[in-house]
């Protein structure tokens, strides 16, 4: 079976670009959690999507969006990136709510 | 919200030794407990958890033990192994809603 998958494996933009990450849950799983894991820092939560809606959301501003589409991947998205934002993203997927959350390998981001 | 403090930061132990890290909560409200382990470029991966109907939990080497009245839980890893050495993180939460609140992790250095 195959795991959550995540592209682009790096991106690196420059502050003010917008950065878009993806995310591929496993096959049958229908809620995504995305986090920002800064250099240091443990997993902040960012998002938590399910059958297609934004169901919570982790104290980042506004900026910080994103969706789940009808197959269930997800997309976030950064606007007017600032240094700060350069962390590694993580995205994670469920079968359903309050069920064990699986990680992929995540999408490494640098603000230049 | 929920505020997690996790210790020690580090460890470093030999190889066959134990290891405890302990994980403090304050949210009475949380009632699912799991470790993730996250090993270098990696996600966090779950190796263990419990929920709060639950005291003691073991698998092989690994085992996980709740104490609710006092708001913690703790990893024990037994038997360590160099392959054991990596970051291990706590997260809380309330497996209703889908939260959970990562500790700042704690690197374990197991050496051989």
């Amino acid at each position: 079976e195959a795991g959550v998958t995540q592209s682009p494996t790096h991106l690196i933009k420059t502050r003010g670009q917008q950065a878009t990450l993806r995310c591929s849950p496993i096959s049958g799983h229908t809620s995504v959690y995305w986090y920002q894991q800064a250099l240091g820092l443990g997993l902040q939560f960012l998002l938590w999507y399910d059958e297609g809606e934004e169901r919570n959301r982790g104290n980042f501003p506004p900026r910080f969006s994103g969706r789940q589409f009808p197959n269930y991947s997800s997309e976030l998205n950064v606007n007017a990136l600032e240094l700060e934002d350069s962390a590694l993203y993580l995205c994670a997927s469920t079968p359903g709510w309050g069920e064990t959350q699986y990680f992929g390998p995540g999408t490494r981001l640098l603000v230049l | 919200g929920e505020n997690v403090e996790q210790h020690p930061s580090t460890l470093s132990v030999q190889e066959g030794d134990s290891a405890v890290i302990k994980c403090t909560y304050s949210d009475s409200a949380s009632n699912y407990f799991p470790w993730y382990k996250q090993e270098l470029g990696k996600g966090p991966q779950l190796i263990i958890d419990i929920r709060s109907n639950v005291g003691e939990k073991k698998d092989q080497r690994i085992a996980v033990t709740l104490n609710k009245t006092a708001k913690h839980f703790s990893l024990h890893i037994t038997e360590t192994q160099p392959e054991d050495s990596a970051v291990y993180f706590c997260a809380p939460g309330d497996s209703g809603y889908s939260t959970l609140t990562f500790g700042k992790g704690t690197m374990l250095l197991v050496s051989p």
